[in-house]
């Protein structure tokens, strides 16, 4: 079945650093790849996503881009700032009845001022 | 916008006892999801429905039971609650056809615990 795997945090970051989250997955064909941020005490909200092969996403700083070859989605911010602190899900929309989400397992950032 | 509403937001249960999640979303959104998020772990799902009088299992479906009766509500409920039944859980919904994006629209969330 399809799987999303993510690195696990929590990641703790100095504002203005470069911020990478890992992201890899398994699916049939070619799904779709989101990032989703939960801030604290929230749900969860679409940062960005892609939906083929090279497609790059973007969104309030933050870029993925599509790697079929590596079947990665990794997510990358150039200067992260303290608002930037929240949990972090990659995501796969695949093909199969209901078009259901799969989550990867959530990365936690801390962004210290 | 509303978007989608889920009540209560947070819940304690005693072992047995049983109660309903509701939500409901005023977007005319087809496919209607509740996943669970366990403490440092991601999202699992537990039932869908793609339309009003269909739904299906997902993941994590024991213990759970769903119905959707009209295309705004997608109730779930515990029967028999367990403290492993403690968690976060978040009802969500999605467009289909022409305007889909395949982003999922999600509630605030509702806290249970079950002792």
């Amino acid at each position: 079945g399809d799987s999303v795997t993510q690195m696990e945090g929590p990641v703790t970051l100095s504002e203005e650093a470069f911020l990478t989250i890992n992201c890899t997955y398994t699916a049939t064909g070619y799904p779709s790849l989101f990032w989703y941020v939960q801030y604290p005490g929230e749900g969860l909200q679409l940062l960005l996503k892609a939906t083929k092969a090279d497609d790059k996403g973007s969104n309030k700083g933050f870029e993925a881009t599509y790697r079929k070859e590596t079947t990665s989605f990794h997510l990358e911010k150039g200067s992260v700032q303290v608002s930037d602190s929240a949990v972090y899900f990659c995501a796969l929309s695949g093909k199969a009845a209901g078009n259901k989400l799969t989550f990867g397992g959530g990365t936690r950032v801390l962004v210290k001022p | 916008n509303a978007g989608v509403t889920q009540t209560p937001k947070f819940r304690i249960l005693k072992i047995g006892q049983s109660m309903t999640l509701q939500c409901t979303q005023d977007m005319n959104h087809n496919y209607m999801y509740w996943y669970r998020q366990d403490p440092g772990m991601g999202l699992k799902l537990i039932y869908y429905s793609v339309g009003a009088g269909i739904t299906d299992k997902g993941e994590v479906p024991n213990g759970y039971n769903v119905s959707r009766s009209t295309t705004e509500d997608f109730p779930l409920r515990l029967e028999l609650a367990a403290p492993s039944q403690t968690s976060v859980y978040f009802c969500a919904s999605r467009k289909t056809g022409p305007q889909n994006t395949g982003e999922l629209f999600f509630g605030e969330g509702s806290r249970l615990t079950v002792l």
